[in-house]
């Protein structure tokens, strides 16, 4: 069974630090790691990662993937208070039957405090 | 319309009550997903239809639900007999492409289902 790790699950900081969130995961037919962010509502796209050691960055946030240690791991930098939300790692995988569904972690809860 | 859009918002219904729940994609987006999103969980993936075709139902819980799309655009989930444990938010997400094609997911806003 897939299976997405994710921590850890809450973490709370003051506006300016750095935050790093992880993600391990173990699925069969791999195709793509994501990171979303959840505040109230929609999960909104953050970065899609396929192959290993490319940094994704934009603005303060930044993301890279290591296919063969199975994980991938989220930056923050300079946090803000409207950073706070839940995050949420996905893996993309080839189901057998063509839907490339996304399978998440319990995501990582980030309070930044002013 | 330039998300995908879920309605209602927040559906409140008595045990043992039907529901249906709509989602409407991105126009033009081939694909469509259904998830289930349990308090304090990641989402969980019900079911996938590419067009008007239902490809994966391999996450429906049980026989009580049921979802369609049957012009390819708009879909419904619908929910038989509504039990406590199925309060939770239902999200919908559509794709692109039908195939892989390093295309993300986007989702809707989600439907907050409560079963009294």
């Amino acid at each position: 069974e897939d299976k997405v790790v994710q921590s850890p699950l809450s973490l709370v900081v003051h506006e300016g630090d750095t935050v790093t969130l992880n993600c391990s995961y173990e699925v069969t037919n791999f195709r793509s790691l994501l990171w979303y962010k959840q505040e109230k509502k929609a999960p909104t796209f953050l970065f899609m990662l396929t192959s290993s050691g490319i940094e994704k960055k934009s603005g303060r946030l930044s993301s890279i993937l290591d296919k063969k240690e199975l994980f991938s791991i989220l930056n923050i930098t300079a946090t803000q208070t409207g950073d706070s939300a839940v995050y949420l790692c996905a893996v993309e995988a080839n189901s057998g039957a063509g839907s490339y569904q996304l399978t998440f972690g319990k995501g990582t809860k980030l309070s930044v405090i002013p | 319309g330039a998300g995908v859009s879920q309605s209602p918002r927040y559906k409140v219904a008595k045990r043992g009550q039907d529901v249906a729940l709509r989602c409407d994609p991105i126009s033009g987006h081939v694909s469509l997903f259904w998830y289930q999103q349990a308090l304090g969980q990641g989402p969980e993936f019900l079911t996938y239809f590419q067009n008007e075709a239902q490809l994966d139902k391999s996450g429906l819980p049980s026989d009580r639900f049921f979802a369609e799309r049957p012009e390819g655009s708009v879909s419904t989930l619908k929910i038989q007999r509504t039990q406590q444990e199925d309060s939770a938010v239902y999200l919908c997400a559509s794709r692109q492409t039908g195939e892989y094609s390093n295309q993300p997911q986007h989702f809707g806003d989600g439907t907050r289902l409560s079963i009294l």
